[in-house]
């Protein structure tokens, strides 16, 4: 079965750092190029970030460039983000997602919780 | 950024109507349009990709259609578990953007 599982979420006082993983089984992870979505509470989604297949190249949105960053490891077959600086704002469900053969989202985690608060 | 508008927010429906959204994007994304179905607590689905294309398991009841700056996402014979929240997204051009979503209701 192809699955996403993202762990390691939580609550963050503002300016803390977090780590989230996602571990990939069911399908060739390395072929893939891999997404974080987030969703705020109560709000639509917002891409966050992107890795390339083979990890090279990266995106981010604005709103979170210079304090997260995305990376892979194709031999664990497992997804990262590392988080720093984080607002108030970053509170959300951050979900993994596979960027599909077809150009959208064909894969989702079921998502973990950040949330940052005093 | 290409800003990506959905409209209405929400609409109510009866099971068996045939409805319709929009979703307009701000300038063109060719076909680059995807749409998703998202359910309480549950994470997104993807139903469709390349503004016209059914993802593979989504029954045919969906459709779309569009291509330059304005989709549509209809349901023929809309069944009680189509209730739910659509949201396109553009992926033309980074950063990826989503519209903020049509939430489906019943009547």
């Amino acid at each position: 079965e192809v699955q996403l599982l993202e762990s390691g979420g939580g609550l963050i006082q503002p300016g803390g750092s977090l780590r989230l993983s996602c571990a990939a089984s069911g399908f060739t992870f390395k072929f893939y190029a891999m997404s974080w979505v987030r969703q705020a509470p109560g709000k639509g989604l917002e891409w966050v970030s992107t890795v390339s297949s083979g990890g090279g190249v990266t995106y981010y949105v604005d709103s979170v460039k210079g304090r997260f960053n995305i990376s892979r490891d194709n031999a664990k077959n497992t997804l990262y983000v590392q988080m720093n600086g984080l607002r108030d704002e970053d509170t959300a469900i951050y979900y993994c997602a596979r960027r599909g053969s077809h150009d959208g989202f064909d894969i989702w985690g079921q998502g973990t919780l950040v949330s940052v608060s005093s | 950024d290409i800003q990506m508008t959905q409209s209405p927010s929400s609409l109510s429906a009866s099971v068996g109507d045939t409805i319709s959204f929009t979703c307009r994007a701000s300038e063109s994304i060719n076909t680059y349009l995807n749409w998703y179905q998202q359910k309480p607590g549950k994470a997104p689905q993807l139903l469709m990709y390349g503004g016209s294309s059914l993802e593979n398991g989504i029954p045919s009841r969906f459709s779309g259609r569009g291509s330059g700056t304005d989709f549509t996402l209809t349901i023929t014979g809309l069944q009680p578990e189509d209730f739910a929240t659509y949201y396109c997204q553009q992926s033309d051009s980074m950063p990826w953007t989503f519209g903020q979503g049509t939430r489906v209701e019943i009547k």
